[in-house]
């Protein structure tokens, strides 16, 4: 089993549309989490950090579920600059810098 | 605004060859990371370095060494490069826990 796994997708919504994704972790004991977006052939770019139960930024919410070991990803009103993949990372709980990485959730915003 | 830059975006070699792949931070970052990109395979930790002269592997060192000299540049080199090692490589710096990713070179093994 991944550490950290993801619906690959992909995801195809019209602009104006809510779409959520979950990701879930296996190490318990993981504390922080991150979604990082990722656009094609370029570098994976910080999107949210998620330390506590969750935390919002503009239309975007990110919240953690510790009993269940998922972290969710919401967007609202999508536009179609959204267009991306959206990768979910966990800090390796044995292990202070190292960050174990989903393979991502491709999202397509469609006018 | 946190700046990392790589030396090439794209960059072709033929095997066997010693390629090195430059990487520099300007925010005075204590770690660095150095990981391949692949289709289905995700992001794969290659070496990183919590410090000047210090690295650690990371989760597939073979094939590759690294350099830390100063604090800002944190050097990736393929000793003898081979086609397997054909991929996108992503540089990337971090004060606490968040990483920050230079724009990645794309390098081909021929």
């Amino acid at each position: 089993r991944k550490e950290v796994e993801q619906d690959p997708g992909p995801f195809n919504v019209p602009e104006g549309a809510t779409v959520a994704f979950n990701c879930t972790y296996s190490n318990s004991a993981s504390q922080s989490f991150f979604w990082y977006r990722q656009d094609c052939r370029k570098e994976p770019k910080l999107l949210m950090s998620v330390y506590s139960s969750g935390n919002e930024d503009g239309r975007f919410t990110a919240q953690l579920n510790r009993a269940s070991q998922y972290i969710s990803l919401l967007i609202r009103d999508s536009k179609l600059s959204d267009s991306a993949t959206y990768l979910c990372v966990a800090l390796n709980a044995g292990n202070n810098r190292k960050l174990i990485w989903g393979l991502g959730t491709s999202l397509g915003v469609n006018p | 605004d946190v700046k990392v830059t790589q030396s090439s975006r794209y960059l072709v070699k033929r095997t066997g060859e010693k390629v090195f792949l430059e990487c520099v931070q300007d925010m005075d970052h204590e770690n660095m990371f150095w990981y391949r990109q692949d289709p289905g395979l995700g992001l794969r930790l290659i070496y990183f370095s919590y410090d000047v002269k210090m690295k650690e592997k990371g989760d597939i060192p073979e094939g590759y060494s690294v350099s830390r000299e100063k604090k800002e540049r944190f050097s990736l080199i393929l000793e003898s490069a081979s086609t397997n090692q054909t991929s996108m490589y992503l540089c990337a710096s971090s004060l606490s826990l968040e990483q920050y990713f230079g724009p990645g070179t794309r390098l081909t093994v021929t």
